[in-house]
């Protein structure tokens, strides 16, 4: 079972405008990752977010996270072209292992 | 590029025929972990290998298999495959002993006809 939901499912916005997908989980953790995936190959590690942690930047990318509410958002600012993907929120369980939720695709029209 | 590789990066089986998927982790990583994903969906844990041993399993059966060699590099094993099998499967490699990032591989497309 995935334990990351990822909402919306999928988001289309124009060039420069900015993106938000969210994620909501059901247990405890100790941190939230974020990843892109493009066209259905392997997925690229954008931003790690720890519990003790409500807010991290990377670049254009703005991740916060919400314990109580179980549930973190990704901010993409002026996005780009190349920003169209799917973006995966993923939290940790046992053992190291990734539970992955379906993730938001994301288009960006020119 | 996160130096994970994989191989091969496309493969169509028959149902009942036996699979066997590649993967060489980064350098320096001693855990690789495998994972499949389903069209449209999340990728789902199926292991993770630790110093050649299995050191955690999903919800897989058990025709999936797997090794880790010596050098941290490991294959994944479908033994009667079935249609529901045709999936992208990941590999991605990570340092034991802690919660950070993996390094993900291209994957391998499987398709089972």
């Amino acid at each position: 079972s995935q334990q990351g939901e990822e909402d919306p499912q999928a988001l289309s916005i124009q060039e420069g405008e900015n993106a938000t997908m969210n994620c909501s989980y059901k247990t405890s953790i100790n941190n939230l990752q974020w990843y892109r995936q493009n066209s259905g190959r392997g997925l690229v590690h954008l931003i790690l977010i720890r519990s003790n942690e409500r807010e991290k930047h990377s670049g254009r990318l703005r991740v916060t996270l919400d314990t109580s509410k179980k549930s973190s958002s990704l901010l993409i600012t002026a996005s780009r072209a190349a920003d169209t993907a799917s973006y995966f929120c993923a939290i940790v369980g046992s053992n190291y292992q990734l539970i992955w939720g379906a993730g938001t695709k994301l288009i960006i029209k020119p | 590029e996160t130096g994970v590789t994989q191989s091969p990066t496309h493969l169509i089986k028959t149902r009942g025929q036996q699979v066997t998927l590649r993967c060489s982790s980064q350098s320096g990583h001693n855990t690789v972990s495998w994972y499949q994903q389903a069209l449209g969906q999340g990728p789902q844990f199926i292991f993770q290998y630790y110093r050649e041993e299995e050191n955690g399993r999903g919800n897989f059966p058990p025709r999936f298999s797997g090794l880790q060699f010596p050098n941290y590099s490991s294959e994944l094993n479908v033994n009667a495959l079935e249609l529901d099998d045709s999936a992208l499967y990941l590999c991605a490699s990570s340092s034991k002993g802690s919660s950070y990032e993996q390094y993900f591989g291209p994957g391998t497309r499987l398709t089972v006809t």
